[in-house]
């Protein structure tokens, strides 16, 4: 998966608590983004980054906030999860907006 | 704004048939097209992509793929598939060659024996 590590994989968390995912690359890519798949929906970019502490907004990202302090990682929280933000969350990564881009393995949330 | 419409979310198929997995797309502006696949349990991986030239596009698993322009589609197909073609196929469209793409919903292929 080009160097592409999220963490955790797996989470199950109630609604109303915070929750932070992360992606870690060892590519050196400048950009990278944050999806979320749901069924029926495809795959939907939820905030993107292009470089350290430059970070852009996607179609959805409406309740998700997402930081950059290293090239290497990049961060999404849900302030306060909801029953709607249970999903499957990939992070991918380019070298540029001219170029492939890489998808991690996913994070599976569940928010009870 | 673009959008990506997969006109069948489930395709079985039984092994050794053809199977084509259908795309339509709409958008202002010239766009290029992907085709990606989601083997159970994984990321994403491209499996083909149109950015410009001869509008058939092969991949090297044997999946081959035609941009229409008159038509805004980009069908997915494969003249023989095998039971390890099983997976669900995602056809995106990006303003830029490589990211910041927009998906269809997917079309999951079922390969039976």
């Amino acid at each position: 998966d080009a160097g592409i590590t999220q963490s955790p994989r797996h989470k199950v968390t109630e609604t109303g608590t915070p929750v932070t995912l992360r992606c870690h690359q060892t590519e050196n890519h400048r950009y990278m983004y944050w999806y979320r798949q749901d069924p029926g929906h495809g795959l939907r970019l939820i905030h993107y980054s292009y470089g350290v502490k430059d970070t852009d907004k996607g179609e959805v990202s409406d309740g998700y906030s997402v930081s950059r302090s290293k090239t290497e990682d990049f961060l999404l929280t849900l302030e306060s999860a909801t029953s709607s933000q249970t999903s499957v969350y990939f992070c991918a990564i380019s070298a540029d907006l001219d170029t492939e881009a890489f998808f991690g393995q996913g994070t599976r949330l569940t928010v009870v | 704004a673009q959008s990506v419409t997969q006109l069948d979310s489930q395709v079985p198929v039984f092994e050794e048939a053809p199977v084509e997995l259908r795309c339509n797309y709409s958008s202002s502006v010239s766009v290029y097209l992907f085709w990606y696949v989601q083997y159970p349990n994984q990321g994403l991986q491209l499996l083909l992509k149109y950015l410009s030239g001869s509008t058939l596009v092969e991949s090297i698993n044997g999946f081959e793929a035609e941009f229409n322009k008159s038509q805004t589609s980009f069908h997915l197909r494969k003249p023989s598939v095998h039971i390890s073609d099983t997976a669900e196929y995602f056809c995106a469209v990006s303003k830029t060659s490589g990211s910041r793409l927009t998906f269809g919903e997917g079309t999951q292929l079922t390969v039976n024996p």
